[in-house]
């Protein structure tokens, strides 16, 4: 059984450019988080989506992140217009539900922004 | 909003010794999570605690719950170098929505 997938694992981005970050959840799972790890800084949660649904984007900047998890297909976090600020390590959890249920993490995708 | 604090920061110890770590919440802890990170990899599941004064164990690794100090520890007995890397402890909100994380512990074990 193939745990949480997330590609790519690293990611080199221009200033101005896009970035696309894919997870697949665990199967089974139908509730996807976003968590962003800022250099030595903890781990902070962006977003939490159930299909096709933002169910709680608190911790979502405010302006070029975006976040979506269509009926088919995996969870995508995209950001647009980067900045160096935005490097960092994105990781994707996935559960079976949102009520106690443990979260599993997939290896994270390692953006650097140049 | 919640904050959780882990001590110590950094921990080195020898091959065979006994280990604790902590996490304290500042609220009320419904949920707590360890996890391990290896360096520039993602997080490993380690235990999931929910009721005060739980107490569960996964080879090597025990962690307890203590709700009214609102505290979690980490335990390790006879420490391996495979051991090495970040612990993390997370605590979900109540909504189960999100996590909160503390700032980590990194661990050395020197064979």
């Amino acid at each position: 059984n193939a745990g949480v997938m997330q590609n790519p694992r690293h990611l080199v981005r221009r200033r101005g450019q896009e970035a696309r970050l894919r997870c697949s959840p665990m199967k089974g799972h139908s509730h996807v988080y976003w968590y962003r790890q800022l250099p030595e800084e903890g781990l902070k949660f962006m977003v939490y989506l159930q299909k096709e649904n933002i169910i709680d984007e608190s911790g979502m900047p405010k302006e070029r992140f975006s976040a979506e998890f269509p009926k088919e297909g995996p969870s995508i976090l995209r950001i647009q217009q980067v900045v160096r600020g935005d490097s960092a390590a994105y990781f994707c959890a996935s559960s079976t539900n949102s009520q106690g249920n443990e979260q599993y993490f997939g290896p994270g995708t390692r953006l650097t922004v140049t | 909003s919640q904050e959780l604090e882990q001590s110590p920061q950094s921990l080195i110890v020898q091959e065979g010794k006994n280990l604790t770590i902590n996490c304290t919440s500042s609220k009320t802890l419904y949920g707590l999570y360890w996890y391990k990170q290896k360096y520039g990899e993602g997080l490993i599941f380690l235990m999931m605690l929910q009721k005060g004064g739980e107490e569960k164990s996964h080879e090597k690794i025990t962690a307890k719950l203590d709700e009214k100090k609102q505290q979690s520890s980490l335990h390790i007995t006879a420490s391996q170098p495979s051991h090495a890397g970040i612990y993390l402890c997370g605590a979900d909100n109540n909504a189960g929505n999100m996590l909160t994380f503390g700032g980590g512990t990194r661990l050395m074990v020197k064979p």
